[in-house]
């Protein structure tokens, strides 16, 4: 199963600031990636997929690059609803994978 | 509304059985690649399995050795996961999602809210 490595694991900024999440295959999964943000008490909501596509109503400060196995999330200038927690998916081999998330809070 | 709805979570104790729902609205249930995703208490997501829109193909993750049987129902436009010989390591939150498409190599763009299964004796 291929293995996705998150880090930092945790970040701390202020709003305003940039973040900058990055997320490692065992593995290539080609462009097959997803990110997700999560809060306390809420599903998962998609952000991202192949890679770079930002999901219907997601705003333009999230941002995805990378490739193979190396992978980053972007989110240009921090609004105070963006800390949270963030997890990678790779949807490239079965059986589907998560990373171990990367929370953003509070500096 | 594109909507899910998961049910049937609740307190079993080990060795138990339980059966979870995920009733679907606001598109062609069919049509769609659908997973079912747990998260224990204070953990990260965890996939469990998932099959494609034409049902053809059903995916299950390594650990639960065959323990756990997904299926569906289109004439009712819901999801099932039967879970049996349950134990601890069980617990947590279980959410159905939905794939943009057929394709069940893909993300999950519409996630239900989640049902608490606990395992505990």
């Amino acid at each position: 199963e291929i293995v996705l490595t998150q880090s930092p694991a945790t970040l701390s900024l202020s709003p305003g600031e940039r973040a900058t999440l990055s997320c490692r295959a065992s593995q290539s999964v080609s462009r097959y990636l997803a990110w997700y943000q999560q809060k306390p008490g809420q599903a998962p909501r998609l952000l991202i997929y192949d890679a770079s596509n930002r999901a219907t109503g997601i705003p333009a400060r999230f941002s995805g690059s990378g490739s193979e196995t190396d992978f980053t999330l972007t989110i240009s200038s921090l609004e105070p609803e963006d800390f949270a927690v963030y997890y990678c998916q790779q949807c490239s081999i079965w059986p589907l994978t998560f990373g171990g998330g990367t929370k953003v809070d509070i500096k | 509304e594109v909507q899910l709805v998961e049910s049937g979570g609740g307190l079993v104790q080990p060795g138990g059985s339980l059966r979870l729902s995920c009733a679907a609205s606001g598109f062609i249930f069919n049509s769609y690649a659908m997973s079912w995703v747990r998260q224990a208490p204070g953990k990260g997501l965890e996939w469990v399995s998932g099959f494609s829109g034409s049902g053809g193909s059903t995916y299950y993750a390594d650990f639960l050795k065959g323990r756990f049987t997904m299926s569906r129902d289109n004439s009712k436009n819901t999801l099932y996961l039967q879970m049996n010989s349950l134990s601890v390591e069980d617990t947590a939150l279980y959410y159905c999602a939905k794939a943009p498409g057929r394709s069940a190599f893909d993300a999950f763009d519409i996630w239900g809210q989640g049902t608490l299964v606990t395992v505990s004796s």
